[in-house]
């Protein structure tokens, strides 16, 4: 298994709304990412978990919580969202995380808008 | 300027021609990763690359330290390759520094 797999594909949501954007892995990857990829931009890094610890957050409004139950899942809790952040969200995995951590594997995403 | 700079922005072709998609980096960058995305959203990692060159099928990439420029190279395109390409660079503990990736389209 060598796949990284999102829920939902697609979400649409009020400002009001709170709702959870899921990851998951089987690959026995230690190192998951969330990243925001507004259209025709690349990526922009949101959160790195390390061995189920928060590691990087690049500044990320608290209106989006991330999570890490376990070393397969990565949670991303949105909580009054603005339509600005309408985006492709993109979660990805790694064997690990610091020099050497060797391919990244990136699921589908899950397409968020915020009316 | 970015740290890591992608050429061309754009890219139209025949099918069955030859692609190379430029990728130049600045100090700092120890490795890079080129990736495929598809209209649609899903990221592919294609390689990653520290030294050298590595081969996957149709696909080529290639990297030189000391001019701190990597290369993908797509032989007989096909119209299936087309997708936006994306140059990332490793800075530091495993932070991607992305370029501005190379839309390509193969016509038939």
């Amino acid at each position: 298994d060598t796949e990284v797999t999102q829920t939902p594909k697609h979400l649409v949501m009020g400002m009001t709304n709170k709702k959870s954007l899921k990851c998951e892995q089987h690959m026995g990857h230690r190192a998951m990412y969330w990243y925001k990829q507004k259209a025709k931009k690349p990526p922009e890094l949101m959160f790195v978990y390390s061995y189920e610890k928060l590691s990087i957050n690049e500044s990320v409004p608290s209106r989006f919580s991330p999570e890490c139950p376990n070393s397969s899942l990565l949670n991303l809790h949105l909580h009054a969202l603005q339509p600005e952040d309408s985006a492709l969200y993109l979660c990805a995995s790694s064997l690990t995380w610091g020099r050497n951590t060797g391919e990244l594997f990136f699921g589908e995403g899950s397409r968020l808008t915020v009316l | 300027k970015n740290e890591v700079e992608q050429s061309p922005q754009n890219l139209t072709a025949q099918e069955g021609e030859f692609i190379t998609i430029n990728c130049s980096y600045s100090v700092g960058i120890s490795a890079l990763h080129w990736l495929q995305q598809h209209p649609g959203g899903g990221i592919v990692s294609l390689f990653m690359l520290s030294s050298g060159k590595k081969k996957h099928g149709r696909l080529i990439a290639t990297i030189n330290i000391q001019e701190k420029h990597s290369s993908l190279h797509i032989t007989a395109s096909h119209p299936r390759d087309s997708a936006v390409y994306i140059c990332a660079g490793v800075q530091g503990a495993q932070k991607l520094v992305f370029g501005q990736g190379t839309r390509l389209t193969i016509n038939p």
